[in-house]
């Protein structure tokens, strides 16, 4: 099936550093979700995206919808330690009707501190 | 609120047996969705439901059958387990607005088939 390209597949940052990500797709969509799951746990949305060019704040975390629609980019500042785990996108194309998403592959963060 | 919950968090089964996992949400959402999460891929769509007594299949529907006899509760069964259905299962559910339909999860169960 479809998923969208996730990277970094990992990476490990000090704390205190700045973290960016990215999500891309060869298709538009008009929604864009971004996760974040500890060890053992489900998924938990950290922000969530509905036009192009939108960024939006979270705290500590920002989330821009791509002017193509075909991206989203995450980042983090100051990262601490809690900030370890995996960051998913996930994005609604304009024809799924039924709300449904693609998910990304994840970016797995480690935080030394 | 209790959000999305589900039950059991842990089962191993031996291949051939049958169970049921239960999904529940408390926030009066129309849509339910289970997916499967496996090693190195994203979440994977086994089925779906966009209301009370309606089911579709999804990406990955093949050994699973589903129900959704409440709006609340979400219910995904295998028939006869097979290994290649261990995995984490995750339920999540999202409300029927245009311009919020974001998907909230559950903390999911763990499926071993030996």
């Amino acid at each position: 099936g479809q998923q969208l390209n996730q990277s970094p597949q990992s990476m490990f940052i000090q704390e205190g550093e700045d973290v960016s990500m990215n999500c891309t797709s060869s298709s538009i969509f008009n929604t864009w979700l971004w996760y974040k799951q500890d060890p053992g746990e489900g998924p938990v949305l950290l922000i969530a995206l509905y036009k192009a060019g939108e960024l939006t704040s979270n705290g500590r975390l920002t989330a821009q919808f791509g002017i193509t629609r075909k991206d989203s980019f995450l980042n983090i500042s100051a990262s601490i330690p809690s900030d370890v785990g995996i960051y998913f996108c996930a994005g609604q194309a304009p024809t799924s009707g039924t709300y449904k998403y693609i998910f990304g592959t994840g970016t797995r963060l480690k935080v030394l501190a | 609120n209790a959000g999305v919950t589900q039950t059991p968090k842990f089962r191993v089964l031996k291949t051939g047996q049958s169970m049921t996992l239960l999904c529940a949400q408390d926030m009066n959402h129309e849509y339910m969705y289970w997916y499967r999460q496996d090693p190195g891929m994203g979440l994977r769509l086994i089925h779906y439901s966009v209301g009370e007594g309606t089911t579709a299949k999804g990406e990955v529907p093949d050994g699973y059958n589903v129900s959704r006899l409440k709006k609340q509760n979400f219910l995904l069964g295998l028939e006869s387990a097979a290994p290649s259905q261990t995995s984490v299962y995750f339920c999540a559910s999202s409300p029927h607005h245009k311009g919020n339909n974001e998907q909230f999860f559950g903390p999911g169960t763990r499926l071993t088939v030996l």
